[in-house]
């Protein structure tokens, strides 16, 4: 069974601080990796998606990476703002399995 | 409309009513799942359509849970004989392929 686990639960930082948010899974046999952010009250919103065959994907002062077989992937904040602050969900779409797995979250608090 | 939406968006009810909730996919996008996310838990799969194939229920909770979708767009998720415990955020996704799914608002439902 998948399962995902994101460290730290949360995270609270000065404005322009770079930071890295950690994704693990149990299972390598993934499809794909994807990193949503969650405001309070509102649904999720996709990132950036890893396919299982690419290693990173950037986005703005976003970037990913992904290293399937050590079961880890990052995300990369660069240069953050107040209003970066949210929930980062990573979630796993499993090989044979069309359901994505998500972690609990990191709750991201970037202080002006 | 360009993403997944969702009604109504907030729903309190008394248990032991049944309850409705509507998903509007991305238009093309074949595959639509119901997801919940609960206070203090993680995102839950409920149930997954792909075109025409039979859906995959793996994840409803019981059997006062069931969805269908029509004309293999829109889909209804109902929740008969609403308990206490039903009581979070109803979140459905849409995708096309393993191209990542993309989220609507959800619903907020409250059982008093």
């Amino acid at each position: 069974k998948q399962e995902v686990t994101q460290i730290p639960a949360a995270l609270s930082v000065p404005e322009g601080e770079n930071l890295v948010l950690n994704c693990s899974f149990t299972d390598s046999a993934i499809y794909n990796l994807q990193w949503f952010r969650q405001d309070p009250g509102k649904g999720l919103t996709s990132l950036l998606l890893i396919q299982s065959s690419q290693r990173e994907q950037t986005s703005g002062r976003l970037n990913a990476s992904l290293d399937k077989s050590s079961g880890r992937s990052t995300l990369y904040i660069a240069a953050s703002q107040p209003g970066d602050s949210a929930t980062y969900l990573c979630a796993v779409l499993g090989g044979g399995s069309e359901k994505l797995v998500f972690g609990k979250g990191t709750k991201l608090t970037v202080n002006p | 409309g360009a993403g997944v939406s969702q009604s109504p968006s907030n729903k309190v009810t008394e248990k032991g009513k049944d309850v409705e909730l509507r998903c509007d996919p991305i238009s093309g996008h074949t595959a639509l799942y119901w997801y919940r996310q609960s206070l203090g838990q993680g995102l839950e799969f409920l149930i997954y359509f792909q075109g025409n194939s039979a859906p995959d229920k793996s994840g409803l909770p019981s059997d006062r849970f069931s969805a269908e979708r029509t004309g293999g767009s829109v889909s209804t998720l109902t929740i008969q004989r609403t308990q206490q415990e039903d009581s979070a955020v109803y979140l459905c996704a849409s995708s096309l392929g393993v191209l990542g799914q993309f989220f609507g608002p959800g619903t907020r439902l409250t059982v008093l």
